[in-house]
């Protein structure tokens, strides 16, 4: 079964913080996506990383960085949270090979920012 | 862009009835995939069926069917003899097959299954 993990179920953070958002997938998948999820807006894809190092940019890229140095990880940034980056964030990852993949997510991290 | 609307935030069904969630989709493109992922409250997503455009043959898995209407662009999602277990987030979602690191997801469609 593939496995997709992040750090943390739940995070509570202050306004201006730095944040870091953990995701690790275990099935050697080489892209991995950071979406947000936002009630009456679905998923909405934030970054997403083909290979190691690197990236490219989604919908809403505005206030987030990634870093991918591991195949098998992908972090999610906040350079310096605001209240409007409250919201659930889910990871993804799948093989590359086509637009039949399955996408495997992880369980979310929700993040209060106050 | 494509686009994929849910036009039923909610929706409720007995159990062991039948239920029909809707989706529509915009886009100019020949060559795509459709999905219906579930979401259970406090769980991962995962994928419930999926189904190539090229394919007239709606997807079937066990009680989950799709009614794809390629000409309409529409893509519901029905569920029959529906469980406790059914009650969830349903989100149908795009992906075409000239850049498939492009998904597009709907608002989803929130599931209650009453006993």
């Amino acid at each position: 079964d593939v496995k997709v993990t992040q750090s943390s179920r739940y995070l509570v953070k202050r306004t201006g913080e730095k944040v870091f958002l953990e995701c690790v997938q275990d099935m050697d998948h080489e892209n991995m996506f950071w979406y947000r999820q936002d009630p009456g807006l679905g998923l909405r894809l934030i970054y997403f990383s083909y290979d190691v190092k690197m990236k490219e940019k989604g919908d809403i890229p505005e206030g987030y960085s990634v870093s991918r140095e591991k195949k098998e990880r992908f972090s999610l940034i906040l350079e310096s949270a605001s209240t409007n980056q409250t919201s659930m964030y889910l990871c993804a990852s799948r093989l590359p090979t086509g637009a039949q993949e399955t996408q495997y997510f992880g369980p979310g991290t929700r993040l209060l920012v106050l | 862009a494509q686009t994929v609307t849910q036009s039923q935030p909610e929706m409720s069904v007995q159990e062991a009835e039948t239920v029909t969630l809707s989706c529509t989709y915009d886009t100019s493109e020949s060559d795509y995939y459709l999905f219906w992922y579930k979401q259970p409250p406090s769980r991962q997503m995962i994928l419930v069926i999926r189904q190539e455009a090229y394919k007239q043959q709606n997807a079937t898995e066990n009680r989950f069917s799709v009614n794809f209407q390629k000409a309409a662009k529409s893509f519901s999602l029905k569920i029959s003899d529906s469980q406790l277990g059914d009650a969830a987030m349903y989100f149908c979602a795009y992906r075409s097959s000239y850049n498939n690191n492009d998904m597009r997801f709907g608002a989803g469609t929130r599931l209650t299954v009453k006993p």
